[in-house]
């Protein structure tokens, strides 16, 4: 079936060190991906996606690409802020599949 | 620049009780979900609709019913709640089915407690 898989967190990072969360999937043929951000009290918000192989989805400094050969959709910052501290959730779809299958979620913590 | 808007945003509920979430969005899409989130699960599907008129069940539907009133509008019910459903709702649409890489919006989230 249809499945997401994200590292567990929380993640702890000081301001301006790099940022990597890990995301596989499992999917037959070819789903679109997505890394969404829900920021505390918020609902959901779309931050990137990607909607085919090798694509680079890219926002707000974060990128992730989609690499069908390791199933992953790594989600990437080159430096972080303290305003980046969040929950962020891989997802998934694919062709004929009427929702959207998500991650655990992963907590980022950013201090000063 | 509404979005998608749910009510209530906190709600207390005694056990037996029964309750409606709404949510209205106002950007004309066609599809509409409600999602419950619970620590350590991520988000999973309650119920969805793909266009006004159709409802279908997601993952985890026992215990709700839905009701796409028109294009706008798409209220979940509890109709006897459990505190197994305590959790956080959101709402969320989409222009089409999420299928062909449709973005997807959510609201903000109804906090939910059944005690």
């Amino acid at each position: 079936g249809n499945s997401v898989t994200q590292m567990e967190g929380p993640v702890t990072l000081s301001e301006e060190a790099f940022l990597t969360i890990n995301c596989t999937y499992t999917a037959t043929g070819y789903p679109s991906l997505f890394w969404y951000v829900q920021y505390p009290g918020e609902g959901l918000q779309l931050l990137l996606k990607a909607t085919k192989a090798d694509d680079k989805g890219s926002n707000k400094g974060f990128e992730a690409t989609y690499r069908k050969e390791t199933t992953s959709f790594h989600l990437e910052k080159g430096s972080v802020q303290v305003s980046d501290s969040a929950v962020y959730f891989c997802a998934l779809t694919n062709t004929g599949f009427q929702k959207l299958v998500f991650g655990t979620g992963t907590r980022l913590l950013v201090s000063p | 620049n509404a979005g998608v808007t749910q009510t209530p945003k906190f709600q207390v509920l005694k056990t037996g009780q029964s309750m409606t979430l709404q949510c209205a969005q106002d950007m004309n899409h066609n599809s509409m979900y409600w999602y419950r989130q619970d620590p350590g699960m991520g988000l999973r599907l309650i119920y969805y609709s793909a266009s006004e008129g159709t409802t279908d069940k997601g993952e985890v539907p026992n215990g709700y019913n839905v009701s796409r009133l028109n294009k706008r509008e798409f209220s979940l019910r509890l109709e006897s709640a459990a505190p197994s459903q305590t959790s956080v709702y959101f709402c969320a649409s989409s222009e089409a089915g999420v299928h062909s890489g449709n973005t997807i919006y959510f609201g903000e989230g109804s906090w939910l407690t059944v005690v």
